[in-house]
């Protein structure tokens, strides 16, 4: 059974930095993209960052770039998403999800404020 | 970025009825391997996203028949038929054909 289990989130000051893991199990990672996905408190969802299987290519949505950084471990079966210089508006509940956004975390919520 | 427009915004069913939600894109969703990589999700209260509807109309693993999905190029439908009540929610669509993937607005799917 495919599983993804996000950790890592909570409050934090604007400006301060926050690191999300998500470990992964039921699946080879190492053979899979991955994605981050968020969804702002009574709002839709974004897209915000991709990571290719190995590592070698990775996509930011515009209005993160620059701050937060997409990793992953495949030793570990672990996708990361390094969020530095948070501002208010990237407050949201953050999904760890394959690529393909067949499978999905239950989420993480993270809350910017001061 | 493609823009998804999703309509009805909400939509009131009774159960055992049928429901409809058009997603209409921006630009072809068409990509150049072929594939159209558009997708439906449904939302519960307090959960994640779940797929059932992936590449326009094939049913995710142990997805109801009841749901059915159609369309090409720009414009796509998600049906729902017999409605129950764990059928209730949040509907998105979601395009991975161009970069970034983006999702519609969401239709919210209440019992009348």
């Amino acid at each position: 059974e495919v599983q993804l289990v996000e950790s890592g989130g909570g409050l934090v000051q604007p400006g301060r930095s926050l690191k999300l893991s998500c470990a992964a199990s039921g699946f080879t990672f190492s053979d899979y993209n991955m994605a981050w996905v968020r969804q702002a408190p009574k709002k839709g969802l974004e897209w915000v960052a991709t990571i290719s299987y190995d590592g070698s290519s990775t996509y930011y949505r515009d209005s993160v770039k620059g701050r937060f950084t997409i990793s992953r471990d495949n030793a570990k079966s672990t996708l990361y998403l390094q969020m530095d210089s948070l501002r208010s508006e990237d407050t949201a509940t953050y999904y760890c999800a394959r690529h393909a956004a067949d499978y999905w975390g239950q989420g993480v919520m993270v809350t910017v404020s001061s | 970025d493609v823009v998804l427009t999703q309509t009805p915004v909400s939509l009131l069913i009774s159960l055992g009825g049928q429901a409809s939600i058009s997603c209409r894109s921006s630009q072809s969703l068409v990509h150049s391997n072929g594939n159209t990589y558009l997708h439906w999700y449904l939302q519960k209260p307090g959960q994640s996203p779940q797929l059932l509807i992936y590449q326009v109309s094939n049913r995710f693993s142990g997805i109801p028949d009841r749901f059915s999905g159609s369309g090409s190029g720009t414009d796509f439908t998600l049906k729902i038929s017999r409605v129950e009540p764990e059928d209730l929610g949040v509907y998105y669509c979601l395009q991975r054909t161009h970069n970034p993937p983006t999702f519609g607005g969401g239709t919210k799917l209440e019992l009348k």
